[in-house]
């Protein structure tokens, strides 16, 4: 079964400081990942998104993802956090096979101390 | 990208009644969906709406409890029925544009709080 990992609940970094998030996928293919950002009282925004060939993926907002196949793996990085990157992160994974349907980690709520 | 607005954004309702929300894509869409998000959790899918076919619901989502309708490529609703304070959660509808299809675009929620 298709399924997500987030194991981090909640992460504080300080501001300036690199970031990593991680996500871990179950599927049966190569699947298509994609994390999205939502602040407080917002709905979702892609922050970015893989579906093939490179493996390292820009995204907005100075962020950066890498698919690493043999771990099953999209983490997401930052080399310096803003204050602004605030809020909680979800990681999802669209089946391929099944009309894209989409299955979302818990998310990481992010805080960013001054 | 698609742009998708909902309304209500919030809403409070009493238990035993019902709310509609309503998602409008601004572009043509084959496919939109309708997430729940309760509270501090992570989204989870209730149906797809495909036009011009009956939704297709989730395991533990059911029709009677969760009516949608999807009269055209731009517009749906979700009707959240005989409410309880268990209801209480985002409603998110998403779509994907028809120029990539791979990727879901989310609206900014529907906030109802069930007293």
């Amino acid at each position: 079964a298709q399924s997500v990992t987030q194991p981090d609940i909640h992460i504080t970094v300080s501001e300036g400081a690199s970031l990593e998030l991680r996500c871990n996928y179950s599927y049966g293919a190569t699947p298509y990942l994609f994390w999205y950002v939502q602040s407080p009282g917002q709905g979702l925004q892609l922050l970015l998104k893989y579906f093939s060939g490179d493996t390292l993926v820009q995204g907005i907002k100075g962020f950066e993802a890498e698919f690493k196949r043999s771990q099953s793996s999209f983490n997401l990085r930052k080399p310096s956090v803003h204050w602004s990157d605030a809020a909680e992160y979800f990681c999802a994974v669209g089946a391929r096979d099944n009309f894209n349907k989409f299955y979302f980690g818990s998310g990481t709520k992010l805080n960013v101390k001054p | 990208s698609a742009v998708i607005s909902q309304k209500p954004s919030r809403d409070i309702c009493q238990r035993g009644t019902s709310l509609t929300i309503q998602c409008q894509v601004d572009s043509q869409v084959t496919m939109m969906f309708w997430y729940r998000q309760q509270p501090g959790q992570s989204l989870t899918l209730i149906a797809t709406a495909n036009q011009g076919s009956e939704a297709t619901y989730e395991s533990g989502f059911v029709i009677d409890k969760f009516p949608i309708s999807r009269p055209n490529l731009t517009f749906s609703t979700l009707t959240v029925s005989n409410l309880s304070p268990e209801d209480s959660s985002i409603y998110l509808c998403s779509s994907s544009s028809e120029r990539g299809w791979e990727t879901q675009y989310f609206g900014p929620g529907t906030r109802l709080l069930v007293l």
